[in-house]
């Protein structure tokens, strides 16, 4: 089993839609998560952390579900713009070194 | 935050051949990461440049094929030895926002380079 999960999708929704993404990680040692955004062949950028009660940055809101190994990516009111693949990143506690899955592929359409 | 110029931005070589691959930061940092995205894969460690020691390479690399400098804490390079086809990848150098590293460090990442080897 990898060490993070994602659906790769890709998730083809319209403009306005609300997208949910999951994302799985097997070490229960893990303590920090991310997301990270990365568009076509660009490199991958921070979009945003996780923090344990959950966090919101504008339409982009992040859970963690420490219980069940997952965390969540919700965006609302979805843009062209948002079209990228979203990677799930993961720390486990007293590594510096991040593991990334292997993204998620948002298309909005008009 | 840290910028990160890599070049080449894209290559296509001959099997056989080297390619080296530059990451300049602005700024010091304590290690570098270089990375290799395949197609629809997620970004796969190769080795953590160490200055001044040589590379930490993760299982499945090794310092033939990817030997790595680190002359300085703003600068490395990669170097992809031996190609063979199945090394057309995305390679990809990063660094962490913090010194000391830690779990919420931020990573910056290169441009990016494009290998096609043919």
């Amino acid at each position: 089993r990898k060490e993070v999960e994602q659906d790769p999708g890709p998730f083809n929704v319209p403009e306005g839609a609300t997208v949910a993404f999951n994302c799985t990680y097997s070490n229960s040692a893990s303590q920090s998560f991310f997301w990270y955004r990365q568009d076509c062949r660009k490199e991958p950028k921070l979009l945003m952390s996780v923090y344990s009660s959950g966090n919101e940055d504008g339409r982009f809101t992040a859970q963690l579900n420490r219980a069940s190994q997952y965390i969540s990516l919700l965006i609302r009111d979805s843009k062209l713009s948002d079209s990228a693949t979203y990677l799930c990143v993961v720390r486990r506690g007293g590594s510096y070194i991040p593991t990334f899955g292997r993204g998620t592929s948002l298309i909005v359409h008009p | 935050s840290a910028v990160i110029s890599q070049k080449p931005s894209r290559d296509i070589c001959q099997r056989g051949t080297s390619l080296t691959i530059q990451c300049q930061v602005d700024s010091q940092v304590t290690m570098m990461f270089w990375y290799r995205q395949q197609p629809g894969q997620s970004l796969t460690l190769i080795a953590t440049a160490n200055q001044g020691s040589e590379a930490t390479y993760e299982s499945g690399f090794v310092i033939d094929k990817f030997p790595i400098s680190r002359p300085n804490l703003t600068f490395s390079t990669l170097t992809v030895s031996n190609m063979s086809p199945e090394d057309s990848s995305i390679y990809l150098c990063s660094v962490e926002d913090s010194p000391g590293g830690g779990p919420n460090t931020e990573a910056f990442f290169g441009q990016g380079t494009r290998l096609t080897v043919v």
